[in-house]
C-alpha cells in the first residue's frame, strides 16, 4: 500500500519567515495530495490540495508544489503568523484508495 | 455550524467495558470514516462506509466494530477496550472516497481506566 513520509517532525520559525514542509510518497499511481491543518485540541481541516495534473497551486500565503517524477510534494507558507502554529499533515491517495496520512509536522511560529 | 458532530467530546470507560461513540452529519455525504489518532501521531483509518458498504482496514483489530443505520449516523463500537485503545477518535465524511475533501468532527477523546 501507499506510504507517506513527512519531514520535519517539528519546525520552529520566527514570525514573518517562510516555512516549508516536505512529503514523499511511494505509490506512483497517487494522484491527489491534500494538506490538513490541526490546531491544538481541534479537528483537522483541509487547507490546500493538489492533483497530479498540476505542478503548483497557491492560495494567498500557502502554496503546494508537486514533483511526480521524484514523488514528493511540499507545503510552503510565507510570512508566517503565530496563528499558523499547528500540526500539518500531508496525505496522498490513488484513484481507488482512501487517503494515507503522513505523521505530521508541528509548526511553531514565534512572535 | 457543525456539519459533522461527535458525541460525547470526552468519554471515560473501564478496561473491558464496551463503549459506543457516535457521529452524525448534516452534509448528506456518501462516505463516513472512523479514524484513531494517538498523541502526536497521524490519524489512522479504522474503517469507512460508502453508503451501506462497509470497508475494514486490514490492520483494524476485531475489537472495533461499526454501524451505519442511515446516511446521517455512524457508530464506533469498542467491544472490550484496552489501555492501548485510549485515543482521540475522529469521524469524517466526504462525498466520495477518491480525491475528495474530508470533513472532520471535533473528535471524542476516549480514556480507558
Amino acid at each position: 500500500g501507499e506510504n507517506v513520509e513527512q519531514h520535519p517532525s517539528t519546525l520552529s520559525v520566527q514570525e514573518g519567515d517562510s516555512a516549508v514542509i516536505k512529503c514523499t510518497y511511494s505509490d506512483s499511481a497517487s494522484n491527489y495530495f491534500p494538506w490538513y491543518k490541526q490546531e491544538l485540541g481541534k479537528r483537522p481541516q483541509l487547507i490546500i490540495d493538489i492533483r497530479s495534473n498540476v505542478g503548483e497551486k497557491k492560495d494567498q500565503r500557502i502554496a503546494v508544489t508537486l514533483n511526480k517524477t521524484a514523488k514528493h510534494f511540499s507545503l510552503h507558507i510565507t510570512e508566517t503568523q503565530p496563528e499558523d502554529s499547528a500540526v500539518y499533515f500531508c496525505a496522498a491517495s490513488t484513484g481507488y484508495s482512501t487517503l494515507t496520512f503522513g505523521k505530521g509536522t508541528m509548526l511553531l511560529v514565534s512572535p | 455550524d457543525a456539519m459533522v458532530i461527535q458525541n460525547p467530546r470526552y468519554q471515560v470507560t473501564q478496561f473491558g467495558k464496551p463503549v459506543t461513540l457516535s457521529c452524525s452529519q448534516t452534509l448528506n455525504h456518501n462516505v463516513m470514516y472512523w479514524y484513531q489518532q494517538k498523541s502526536s501521531q497521524a490519524p489512522k483509518l479504522l474503517f469507512h462506509y460508502y453508503d451501506k458498504d462497509f470497508n475494514n482496514e486490514a490492520d483494524t483489530p476485531d475489537n472495533f466494530q461499526s454501524r451505519r443505520p442511515n446516511t446521517s449516523f455512524c457508530f464506533l463500537d469498542i467491544r472490550s477496550p484496552g489501555l492501548g485503545d485510549a485515543a482521540m477518535y475522529l469521524c469524517a465524511t466526504s462525498r466520495g472516497t477518491v480525491g475528495e475533501k474530508l470533513f472532520f468532527g471535533s473528535g471524542t477523546q476516549l480514556s480507558v481506566l
